[in-house]
Parts: structure tokens; sequence; C-alpha cells
């Protein structure tokens, strides 16, 4: 069964404007933590941020936010202020009790000069 | 450097040859996961270690696909009689343990590209 969902396989924003990067995941588990990966062209895997099941709080990393909505089970990765180095694929993944990664089929997003 | 390592970084052979792909972690992280991409699509996992625990391999696609972890550090991912469908980006990525580790992400390597002809 598909643990970690993302809809959208191709976004386009312009530049400069917000966008907002779709994830959905599936537990029973009460622990989970939640990541979001930036793939360049160039095929490094880079962190961006991270948000654990129990925090109060949405993750905020510099421009990059994390909309969570535990109840709707959804992860949604909020980019402000788009730069054309933002063009990437993202990746949404979550994490369960027993170490175990799992991984979204990605969004390709390209920023719009 | 500090980061995650993976050898060689580009690999070709012939069908039906053995491949050994190599990945150092990061030092003290003691899970260490391996990854299979293609051309533009998401991360299949492969298999997992965690400390001195029997591997979790349900990712292996098939016997011909084996990984060992020797002292706790370096994998080596070996693909026996490789196949064409097994060309892809190979990602090898470790972590700190447990849940406990709280935003503790996996860091990955630059990946090994396999081409099988």
């Amino acid at each position: 069964a598909q643990k970690i969902t993302q809809t959208q396989p191709g976004m386009f924003v312009q530049e400069k404007e917000a966008v907002t990067l779709d994830c959905t995941y599936d537990t029973s588990d009460p622990s989970y933590g939640l990541f979001w990966y930036k793939q360049p062209s160039s095929g490094e895997m880079i962190f961006l941020i991270y948000q654990g099941s129990y925090d109060q709080q949405n993750a905020t990393e510099g421009r990059y936010s994390l909309n969570f909505q535990k109840a709707r089970k959804s992860a949604n990765l909020v980019i402000s202020a788009s730069q054309l180095g933002d063009s990437a694929m993202y990746f949404c993944a979550m994490r369960l009790t027993g170490n175990q990664f799992y991984f979204g089929t990605g969004t390709s997003l390209t920023v719009i000069p | 450097g500090a980061g995650v390592s993976q050898s060689p970084s580009n690999k070709v052979t012939e069908k039906g040859k053995d491949v050994e792909l190599r990945c150092d972690p990061i030092s003290g992280h003691t899970a260490l996961y391996w990854y299979r991409q293609s051309l533009g699509q998401g991360l299949e996992f492969l298999i997992y270690f965690q400390g001195n625990s029997a591997p979790d391999k349900s990712g292996l696609p098939s016997d011909r696909f084996s990984a060992e972890r020797t002292g706790g550090s370096v994998s080596t991912l070996t693909i026996q009689r490789t196949q064409q469908e097994d060309s892809a980006v190979y990602l090898c990525a470790s972590s700190l343990a447990g849940l406990t580790s709280g935003r503790s992400t996996q860091y990955f390597g630059p990946g090994t590209r396999l081409t099988v002809l």
C-alpha cells in the first residue's frame, strides 16, 4: 500500500511567487517523522525540512515551511519567494518507528522567470 | 569530507556480469539504506541495516541482489548476473539510529550510476 502520495507530477511557479507541493501519508503509527528533500538535476538529494508527529507547530526553515495537518494526514511543503534555483524534483518522505523510510514519487517544480 | 561516499560514481557492465557497489556512511551513523532510482522516477527502497540487527531486505527485487555491512560501517551492494532493467542510480544513505533521534534525517551519497549493456 502506498504510504506517501504526491499527486502533482509537475508544477510551475512564477519567480518570487509562493508554491505549495502536496503530500499525504498513511500510517497507523502514532510516532513518525515527515521529511522533504530536493533533488536538482545534478542528482544529489538535499534535506530541506522535518516535521515530527508530535510537534505542535509547523516546521519552518528559511523559505521552506511545512503545512502539517495531522487529522488530514497531509504534510505540504510551501516554498515562499520562489527562485530559479528552486527548480528541481521534490520528494516527501516518512520515517516510521522501525527506522524505515518511505518516499513519494516526487513533484517536478519549474520556476519560470 | 564527512559525508556519505559511494564508489564507483559510474559503472558500465555487460549483461550477465556481477557488480559491487560500495557505500561509506557518515561515521557514527548506525542506520544505512540502499535505494534505487530509475530515470525520472522516485526512490525505490532496497535494503536497510540498523546496527547489529538483521537487515530489512524486504525491498530487494530479486535474489540476484544482496548486501552486506561489515563492522557496522561500510556496505556493499552486490548484483549478480546483471540485467538491463538493473540500470539505474543506486543511492546510499545513512542516519542516526532510532526515532528518538528526532529530526535525524538521512544523508545521501552522490549515488552510483549503473548501466547494463
